[in-house]
């Protein structure tokens, strides 16, 4: 079946670690998003890749780091420098701009991420 | 970037009422859609409506994009429909989707 695959769905991390969530897409969509939601809240960009190894900072990119090597991988890392990585993380995928259908954004289930 | 304003921000309902979810963006944008994002967190795309109206069974959206707003209809809700209802629209040749900060509804049996 087609869609945004995360890993894990739960991750503990102590202080001080670097920690790695997986995003793999089987949608053929060049432009992929990382997204944190923190509760009872919207949703808040940390960076978005329009196509292969090339990705822009969201509005909250500190503390983050990602590569995009492959269309169909997102890899977010959650590093040191994040003081506040407690969060839901949802990464997305879509067309991107242009596509004559409309750019449509779709998800995949989230990873929480909490910090012990 | 922009603004997305959402209200009411939380909303009770009474199985089998009818409601009116708004979105209100501070500039134009492309690509509005709704989702719903259910109890365990997944966001399930509901619209994709830059413009104009749309019906899917008790769902309606519509959007007049020169006024900058949509709105979600929900006719006859259940139970089912609890959950969070958010918003989103595209910045025009940014490729950045920005989302409001959601319309919480529960609605009681």
């Amino acid at each position: 079946d087609g869609g945004i695959t995360q890993s894990p769905k739960y991750l503990f991390r102590k202080e001080g670690q670097n920690v790695t969530l997986s995003c793999e897409q089987n949608l053929n969509h060049d432009a992929m998003y990382w997204y944190r939601q923190d509760p009872g809240q919207g949703l808040r960009l940390i960076y978005y890749s329009q196509i292969v190894n090339d990705f822009q900072k969201g509005d909250i990119a500190e503390g983050y780091s990602v590569s995009r090597e492959k269309k169909e991988s997102f890899p977010l890392t959650v590093t040191s420098a994040q003081k506040n990585p407690t969060a839901f993380y949802l990464c997305a995928s879509s067309y991107g701009q242009g596509y004559a259908a409309g750019n449509t954004i779709y998800f995949g289930e989230g990873s929480w991420l909490t910090v012990v | 970037g922009i603004q997305v304003e959402q209200s009411p921000p939380d909303l009770i309902l009474q199985e089998g009422a009818n409601s009116t979810l708004r979105c209100n963006f501070s500039d134009s944008v492309n690509n509005l859609q709704w989702f719903h994002q259910n109890p365990w967190g997944q966001l399930i795309n509901l619209f994709y409506i830059p413009s104009g109206t749309k019906q899917n069974g008790r769902l309606s959206a519509t959007t007049v994009a020169t006024e900058r707003y949509s709105l979600l209809y929900i006719s006859s809700s259940q139970t089912t429909d609890s959950g969070v209802y958010f918003c989103a629209g595209e910045i025009y040749n940014f490729n950045k989707f920005y989302f409001g900060s959601g319309t919480k509804l529960n609605v009681k049996p």
